[in-house]
């Protein structure tokens, strides 16, 4: 069974640069996962803000970056806010199976 | 603008079946390019994919929870609907439903999934 892992938490100063990855215990993760970046705010239901390992919503702010990086998925924040404090998931899909897989979460300290 | 709004008793007894229903507005579900799906979440920890569902009645399901589940599609209705059978209270989480687009570029030649629009969830505690 597929396992996906993220960091627990990290911590990032403001107007700094951090980047969250999200790795498969099977094995590379690659655009054929299509992993999908959200933000969850206590007491809030997530929020989408990247698809298919890079690509952007409308309402997604531009100092957020999805890539794949040394065979993980990685959400890069560029200039960090005081609100992007929050928890982030990464969810990864196994078209052949049609299953998702929900990484742990990545809490995110701004200070 | 779709929107989804899940819905259902908040408290369920142990043993017994958990059911909600998403219903979806701003939209059709009847659409090839969708899949509905559900994810849960309990106290304090994070997200778990159920399942998902196609307009046309084929699901998909968490195999750790497979035995337990049933999804099932009302399009004249524009809702889908989860249950859990034998619940414990290992089932006490905030249930959430979810749009999932799967669409082609032709330009880019790209598959794309995009888990879009959420509801807003709603809370399920099983307790006697």
């Amino acid at each position: 069974q597929t396992v996906v892992t993220q960091e627990p938490s990290l911590t990032v100063s403001p107007g700094g640069t951090v980047t969250l990855t999200c790795a498969s215990t099977t094995g590379a993760v690659t655009s054929g996962y299509y992993p999908n970046w959200f933000q969850q705010k206590p007491g809030q239901a997530p929020r989408a803000l990247i698809y298919s390992t890079s690509n952007k919503h409308s309402w997604t702010p531009d100092r957020f970056s999805g890539s794949l990086l040394g065979g993980q998925a990685a959400l890069t924040l560029s200039g960090v806010q005081p609100e992007d404090e929050a928890e982030y998931y990464c969810l990864l899909y196994l078209a052949g199976a049609q299953l998702w897989v929900f990484g742990g979460g990545t809490k995110l300290t701004v200070l | 603008q779709v929107q989804l709004q899940e819905s259902g008793p908040g408290l369920v007894k142990p043993s017994q079946t958990l059911s909600l229903t998403c219903t979806v507005s701003g939209g059709s579900m009847s659409s090839g390019d969708y899949y509905w799906s559900w994810i849960r979440q309990p106290p304090g920890k994070g997200l778990e994919w159920i399942g998902h569902i196609y307009y046309t009645g084929s699901s998909f399901y968490n195999p750790s929870l497979k035995s337990r589940l049933s999804i099932s599609v009302d399009t004249s209705k524009n809702q889908f609907s989860l249950k859990v059978s034998s619940v414990t209270a290992a089932d006490t989480a905030v249930y959430y439903c979810a749009r999932v687009v799967a669409h082609y570029d032709i330009l880019t030649g790209h598959q794309h999934y995009d888990m879009d629009v959420w509801g807003q969830g709603t809370t399920v505690t099983v307790s006697s």
